[in-house]
């Protein structure tokens, strides 16, 4: 039991396709996070929103589409994909005031684009 | 801006010896945390250790360690006794409070390799 659960596990999409992933926190966090994990690089943050407004975008392209409709919730539309945007993307969450300051992650969703 | 460097990208163990993950980070900040973090085959990333900036004395969970260095920027993971189960990628992140929250930024990952 991870806390942080993202579905689905695994997704193949065309290059044309309109998708989404999403994740949900049963932890009580204020803040969530998009991570997007690919061979050999670092986690590259995209977005964190806390208490359901946008706090960061690092520069992600617009073919990625962010929604948080509270703070349990986060989604991650996905259309006009490129193949390079196959990668394993983290959600996360974490507490804000919380003195352990820990971000927990999902399992992740492996997303390939064909 | 801020970065977080792991320098070695495979390391191997035998059982139950020990090994040294290095970690090196860059920030202009004072108050900050720093993190490791396993993910093992499963993709599930694991809290190992974490250690706050003002405390002077490093972090320690059971058979982890950390040797944490605020003037060099160093932040090293000892794992004891190393087992199996130990096998899997480690990631050193760094956290610190900016825009309204934590921002956390990772390393690119060792992968450990215990061998039997």
């Amino acid at each position: 039991e991870t806390g942080v659960t993202q579905t689905p596990r695994h997704l193949v999409m065309g290059m044309t396709n309109k998708k989404s992933l999403k994740c949900e926190q049963h932890l009580g966090h204020n803040a969530m996070y998009w991570y997007k994990q690919s061979a050999k690089k670092p986690l590259e943050l995209m977005f964190v929103y806390n208490f359901k407004e946008q706090t960061e975008n690092n520069s992600v392209p617009s073919r990625f589409s962010p929604e948080c409709p509270n703070s349990s919730h986060l989604f991650l539309h996905l259309h006009t994909l490129q193949p390079e945007d196959s990668a394993l993307y983290l959600c996360a969450s974490s507490q804000d005031g919380d003195r352990l300051n820990t971000i927990y992650f999902g399992e992740g969703s492996w997303l390939t684009v064909v | 801006a801020q970065t977080v460097t792991q320098s070695q990208p495979e390391m191997s163990v035998q059982e139950a010896e020990t090994v040294t993950l290095s970690c090196t980070y860059d920030t202009s900040e004072s108050d900050y945390y720093l993190f490791w973090y396993k993910q093992p085959p499963s993709r599930q990333m694991i809290l190992v250790i974490r250690q706050e900036a003002y405390k002077q004395q490093n972090a320690t969970e059971n058979r982890f360690s950390v040797n944490f260095q605020k003037a060099a920027k160093s932040f090293s993971l000892k794992i004891s006794d190393s087992q199996l189960g130990d096998a899997a990628m480690y990631f050193c992140a760094y956290s610190q409070f900016t825009s309204g929250t934590y921002k956390y930024i990772f390393g690119t990952g060792t992968r450990l390799k215990v061998l039997a």
